[in-house]
C-alpha cells in the first residue's frame, strides 16, 4: 500500500470554525490532492499540489486553502465551516511511474461533519 | 470542461452472471483509470488504460478503452459476491499534473 494518511480521520466541528485536515505521504511523490466525496457526485477535486508551495484550484475550491511547505505533507483548511463542507475528504499522491501512468493512489479518508 | 457519464448507476445481478459498466467522457483524453471502493473504504486502483485499443484483465474483471468513441468499459464475468462494490472510472490529462476527473460511480451488488 502507497504509504498515505490523514488525520484526523473522523471529526466534528461547529459552523463558522477553522478547521485543518493533513495529508501526509513517505513515497516522495510530487503530486498531491484533495477530494471530496459526496452522494451522487462521485469525487470532486478541491485543490491540487504539483511541488513545494505550488499548488492550484480544483472545481470545488471555494471555501478551501491548501498549503505544501514540505514535499511530504499536504494541508487542507477550511476557513470558515459550513454545513455544506460535510463531506468525506480523501487525500491523493501520484508520481509519473516508470510508464507515464500518474496513477493515483489514495489515502484512507477523513470524515468531517460540520453541525 | 471535461465531463464523465458512467452508467448504470446501480447494478444488482446474480452470481454467474455478465454484465458491462460504461463510461463515456466528453472530451480527448489519454489516460483513463478504473478503481474500486467498498463501503466505508477508500479507493482502490483496479486499471490504468493508457492508450486506443487498450486491454487490460484482472480475475473477473476487464477494461477496456476505445479513445475515438471516448467510452471505457468495464466487465465483469461470472460475477461473485466478492465483487460487491462501487466502481468509479475517472479520466486524465497529460499536462495538467495528472488531474482527474471521475464519474459518479456504479454500486455494483452481486446477489446470491
Amino acid at each position: 500500500d502507497a504509504g498515505i494518511t490523514q488525520s484526523p480521520r473522523h471529526k466534528v466541528t461547529e459552523t463558522g470554525t477553522p478547521v485543518t485536515l493533513r495529508c501526509h505521504q513517505t513515497e516522495n511523490h510530487r503530486y498531491m490532492y484533495w477530494y471530496r466525496q459526496d452522494p451522487g457526485h462521485g469525487l470532486r477535486l478541491i485543490h491540487y499540489s504539483y511541488g513545494v508551495k505550488d499548488t492550484d484550484k480544483g472545481e470545488v475550491s471555494d471555501g478551501y486553502s491548501v498549503s505544501r511547505s514540505k514535499t511530504e505533507d499536504f494541508l487542507l483548511t477550511l476557513e470558515s465551516a459550513t454545513s455544506s463542507q460535510t463531506s468525506v475528504y480523501f487525500c491523493a499522491i501520484s508520481e509519473s511511474g516508470l510508464a507515464g501512468t500518474y496513477e493515483q493512489y489514495f489515502g484512507p479518508g477523513t470524515r468531517l461533519t460540520v453541525t | 470542461e471535461l465531463k464523465v457519464e458512467q452508467n448504470p448507476l446501480f447494478l444488482s445481478m446474480q452470481e454467474g452472471k455478465n454484465y458491462t459498466i460504461y463510461c463515456n467522457y466528453s472530451t480527448t483524453s489519454d489516460r483513463l483509470y478504473w478503481y474500486r471502493q467498498d463501503p466505508g473504504k477508500s479507493l482502490e486502483s483496479l486499471f490504468v488504460l493508457l492508450s486506443n485499443g487498450a486491454v487490460k484483465q484482472e480475475g473477473r474483471l476487464m477494461a477496456s478503452l476505445d479513445t475515438k468513441a471516448r467510452l471505457s468499459t468495464l466487465h465483469i464475468t461470472a460475477a461473485v459476491h466478492d465483487l460487491s462494490a462501487t466502481y468509479f472510472c475517472a479520466v486524465g490529462n497529460t499536462g495538467t499534473a495528472s488531474k482527474l476527473t471521475f464519474g459518479t460511480g456504479t454500486r455494483l451488488q452481486v446477489t446470491l
